[in-house]
């Protein structure tokens, strides 16, 4: 079946560093991704979607400026978490829709983030 | 009021015991999701269904629109299905948002 992918799976780094987290649809096409966050114990929420080639939509409350993302092609959406803080740390799940013949919604593994 | 609540919050069963998780939803939705997430956060998605009922090896879920719930079934229990199981609805009215239980924290003892 249609894979979605994480990179990395977890990460730790300093705060005030910027940390990139990779979505990637591996057999499919997506049009559209979504960027979820999830805090322990706590259900996912939606941070952002974004469609190929186009500016993400942030959900009331994310600053774009501090989660950047990029949908460049039709299977890579990037997450940029810049100036990092203790407080991003926290679990991030991407999902990507396949928009052609099923419209069918597969989620990633999720990246685990610490920021010391 | 959430859009989605799942019950019971936690499980606990003994190994080999049939496990039943409900989720209830109150929007119109074009598909619903069961997901699993282990300890260390990884998720698998399980199911995706818009009708009826499927079953993968001891998973089994159905779905009953009209009275907009589902429930997920595991038979023959085994401590590796311990984990969180969260159920996903992705509305058909509000740009095909999803909305999330909260999940239930299932643990299976041997």
């Amino acid at each position: 079946g249609a894979v979605v992918s994480q990179h990395p799976s977890w990460v730790i780094c300093k705060s005030g560093t910027s940390v990139k987290i990779e979505c990637r649809s591996l057999d499919f096409q997506a049009t559209t991704m979504f960027w979820y966050r999830q805090f322990p114990k706590q259900s996912l929420m939606l941070m952002a979607t974004s469609n190929e080639g186009s500016k993400a939509t942030y959900e009331q409350g994310v600053e774009k400026d501090k989660f950047l993302i990029n949908h460049a092609s039709l299977t890579l959406s990037t997450l940029t978490v810049t100036s990092a803080h203790p407080e991003d740390s926290s679990f991030y799940i991407c999902s990507a829709r396949d928009g052609t013949s099923t419209d069918t919604q597969y989620f990633g593994p999720g990246t685990r983030l610490t920021v010391l | 009021k959430n859009e989605v609540e799942q019950s019971p919050q936690n499980l606990t069963a003994q190994e080999g015991e049939f496990i039943t998780i409900n989720c209830s939803y109150s929007v119109g939705i074009s598909a619903l999701h069961w997901l699993q997430q282990h300890p260390g956060g990884g998720i698998v998605s399980l199911f995706m269904l818009s009708s009826g009922k499927k079953k993968h090896g001891r998973l089994i879920a159905t779905i009953n629109i009209q009275e907009k719930h589902s429930s997920l079934h595991i038979t023959a229990s085994h401590p590796r299905d311990s984990a969180v199981y969260i159920c996903a609805v992705r509305s058909r009215h509000t740009g095909n948002q999803f909305y999330f239980g909260t999940g239930t924290s299932l643990t299976v003892i041997p």
